[in-house]
């Protein structure tokens, strides 16, 4: 079982609709959970963190986890074109080193 | 407000040879970690730097080794390398204790 699990998707979600991104994880002392985006041919950049259980949201993105069922998701409200990229889900156990997933491709179709 | 930077942004190298990649953290930042992603996949945790020392280290043979300077700075060396080896060396730093990792623009490395 890998620890960090992610749809690989393609996501694909048309123009303004709510995008909705999983990620399970094995380990239960995970402590920090993080969304990363990360464009073709681009490095991965810092959209999201989330440490506590619940929601949190920062403008367009709202990031939730329920540690209980050991998942974390990431919405994106009123997609756009541009948020057409790869989301990778990462998580830190505590040791300061981050486990990523695979990554979802998602798709904002026009 | 600098960003993470990383050197070189490409490089082509022959089996066996080694390689240096370099990386200087984002402003105000004492912390790298490196991480190799492979096509398709999500990044994987090499090592992190702190204070000069190898703090973790993740699942990779002794040929992947690091230093980290007293400006925080931080190389990459790679011996004897594979074509496996491959792969997008991505730096990422944060600020001590505190979690939040931010990536630079990585060095595409290709072995041939």
């Amino acid at each position: 079982q890998k620890e960090v699990e992610q749809n690989s998707g393609p996501l694909s979600v048309p123009e303004g609709a709510i995008a909705s991104l999983n990620c399970t994880y094995s380990d239960r002392g995970s402590q920090s959970f993080f969304w990363y985006r990360q464009y073709s041919g681009k490095s991965p950049e810092l959209i999201m963190f989330i440490y506590s259980n619940g929601d949190k949201e920062d403008g367009r993105f709202t990031a939730q986890l329920n540690k209980a069922s050991q998942y974390v998701s990431l919405l994106i409200r009123d997609s756009q074109p541009s948020d057409s990229a790869t989301y990778l889900c990462a998580v830190d156990t505590g040791r300061r080193a981050l486990t990523f997933g695979s990554g979802t491709r998602l798709q904002v179709q026009p | 407000d600098a960003g993470v930077t990383q050197s070189p942004t490409h490089l082509i190298k022959t089996r066996g040879q080694q390689v240096t990649l370099r990386c200087s953290p984002k402003s105000g930042h004492d912390t790298v970690s490196w991480y190799q992603q492979a096509l398709g996949q999500g990044p994987q945790f090499i090592f992190q730097y702190y204070e000069e020392e190898e703090r973790q280290r993740g699942n990779f043979p002794d040929r992947f080794s690091g230093h980290q300077f007293p400006n925080y700075s931080s190389e990459l060396n790679v011996n004897a390398l594979l074509l496996g080896d491959s792969a997008l060396y991505l730096c990422a730093s944060s600020l001590g204790s505190g979690f939040e990792q931010y990536f630079g623009p990585g060095t595409r490395l290709t072995v041939t």
